[in-house]
C-alpha cells in the first residue's frame, strides 16, 4: 500500500517561494504509470487542484496558478516537489500530495488523485 | 467561488436516505464523468465514487452516484453516524485543458 508524507516550511513569508516535498513509501514513484498531484485546501474552503507531474517528467498545471507553479520530480530520492512562487497570504492552506489512478469511461480516460498524504498546513505571513 | 456549485449543508437521521446535489457546466460536467470525495474532520480527502457511479474497494454499497446532463447526485443510503463528514464533487474541465474542479463542499450532519 503506497504512502505519501508531504513536508516542508510550515511558514513562508509574503513573496516569497513555497517548497514542498511528497516523500513515496510502499512503492517506487516511477514503477507503474501514474500522475502525481498536489492539491490544496484553505481553512473552511474547498479543495483546489494545483498541478501533476507524470513518471516520465512531464506536467500539467491550473491555468490560475502556471505562472508561479513548478512541479518536479526526484526519482532517487522517490520524490516529487511543489514550488509555489510570489507567494500571498491567499496561498495560506493545507496542502497535499496524491498519486492518482487512471480510469477510462466510454468515451475519454483520466488521471484523478486518489491516494492522498495526510496534508501540511503552511502560512503565509510576515 | 468554486466551479461546481454545490449546496453547503445537508443533513439526515439514522438509516434516511439523503442525496446530495452537484451542478456544473457543458465544459465540466457536461462533457466528464463526476467522481465524489468523503473528507472526514481532520483527514485528507478519500476518493468515494469514481466515473459518476463507481465504487472503489472497501466502499460500501451504501454510497451510490448519478449523472444527468451538467448535474450529478450523491446518494447515501442507511445513513450512520460516521458518515458525517464533507462531501466534494469533482470533474475535468474542458475549457483550458484541464484542470479538475471542484465543488465547495457539503457538510452532511447525522442527528
Amino acid at each position: 500500500q503506497v504512502q505519501l508524507q508531504e513536508s516542508g516550511p510550515g511558514l513562508v513569508k509574503p513573496s516569497q517561494t513555497l517548497s514542498l516535498t511528497c516523500t513515496v513509501s510502499g512503492g517506487s514513484i516511477s514503477s507503474g504509470s501514474y500522475y502525481w498531484s498536489w492539491i490544496r485546501q484553505p481553512a473552511g474552503k474547498g479543495l483546489e487542484w494545483i498541478g501533476r507531474i507524470y513518471t516520465s517528467g512531464s506536467t500539467n498545471y491550473n491555468p490560475s496558478l502556471k505562472s508561479r507553479v513548478t512541479i518536479s520530480v526526484d526519482t532517487s530520492k522517490n520524490q516529487f516537489s511543489l514550488k509555489l512562487s510570489s507567494v500571498t497570504a491567499a496561498d495560506t492552506a493545507v496542502y497535499y500530495c496524491a498519486r492518482d489512478f487512471l480510469y477510462c469511461s466510454s468515451t475519454s480516460c483520466y488521471s484523478l488523485p486518489r491516494d492522498w498524504g495526510q496534508g501540511t498546513l503552511v502560512t503565509v505571513s510576515s | 467561488q468554486s466551479v461546481l456549485t454545490q449546496p453547503p449543508s445537508a443533513s439526515g437521521t439514522p438509516g434516511q436516505r439523503v442525496t446530495i446535489s452537484c451542478s456544473g457546466s457543458s465544459s465540466n460536467i457536461g462533457s466528464n464523468t463526476v467522481n465524489w470525495y468523503q473528507q472526514l474532520p481532520g483527514t485528507a480527502p478519500k476518493l468515494l465514487i469514481y466515473s459518476n457511479n463507481q465504487r472503489p474497494s472497501g466502499v460500501p454499497d451504501r454510497f451510490s452516484g448519478s449523472k444527468s446532463g451538467t448535474s450529478a447526485s450523491l446518494a447515501i443510503s442507511g445513513l450512520q453516524s460516521e458518515d458525517e463528514a464533507d462531501y466534494y464533487c469533482a470533474a475535468w474541465d474542458d475549457s483550458l485543458n484541464g484542470p479538475w474542479v471542484f465543488g465547495g463542499g457539503t457538510k452532511l450532519t447525522v442527528l
